[in-house]
């Protein structure tokens, strides 16, 4: 089963207003990133918050974790149409021979003009 | 700044066909992996490398195999295709085995018929 999970699948908003979206997860984590696809493409990096973190901020984007609830949110403030694309966070988990990122399934957001 | 470059773009193959598809990095990271992602499952990992000579599996390693050719390669094998394998497949890499992020590949769409 997927260890992230995000929530809602789709957020569709208008232009100008923030988007907020959840992720929670299983098992303990290095830290917790958040990734952007467009359609079509493959995925980008958006920001990475460690696992003793709580709040980081980059831009219009700002992630919260909260480890005692394993979830995390991701906040885009003043959204843009240029926004619209699907947004999947990542756990960083470690194991015996490394680490490896085991994604969610993704929120869909759209962004109306 | 090529980055992660997998090839094919695209493949159509028939049941019981192999194929290798090729990913290489220029970043000298230490770490790749490989993802396919199917319609609202999001990503899932299929196998990974964590350093050069290493190789374990991921969530859905059934039907393929991996070679971590150099520090730069990580080739996946498809040895006797199935429609089941129809999906998009993504080549990543980061540079460390935690709290870095990862860069991925544009895709390889694959169809077996």
């Amino acid at each position: 089963s997927q260890q992230g999970e995000e929530d809602p699948q789709a957020l569709s908003i208008q232009e100008g207003e923030n988007a907020t979206m959840n992720c929670s997860y299983k098992t303990s984590i290095n830290n917790l990133q958040w990734y952007r696809q467009n359609s079509g493409r493959g995925l980008v990096h958006l920001i990475l918050i460690r696992s003793n973190e709580r709040e980081k901020h980059s831009g219009r984007l700002r992630v919260t974790l909260d480890t005692s609830k394993k979830s995390s949110s991701l906040l885009i403030t003043a959204s843009r149409a240029a926004d619209t694309a699907s947004y999947f966070c990542a756990t960083d988990i470690r194991e015996t021979s490394g680490s490896r990122l085991t994604f969610g399934e993704g929120t869909q957001l759209t962004v109306n003009p | 700044n090529a980055g992660v470059t997998q090839t094919p773009k695209f493949q159509v193959l028939k049941t019981g066909q192999s194929m290798t598809l090729q990913c290489a990095q220029d970043m000298n990271h230490n770490s790749m992996y490989w993802y396919r992602q199917d319609p609202g499952m999001g990503l899932r990992l299929i196998y990974y490398s964590a350093s050069e000579g290493t190789t374990d599996k991921g969530e859905v390693p059934n039907g393929y195999n991996v070679s971590r050719l150099n520090k730069r390669e990580f080739s996946l094998r498809l040895e006797s295709a199935a429609p089941s394998q129809t999906s998009v497949y993504f080549c990543a890499s980061s540079l460390y085995d935690r709290n870095t992020e990862a860069f991925f590949g544009q895709g390889t769409r694959l169809t077996v018929v």
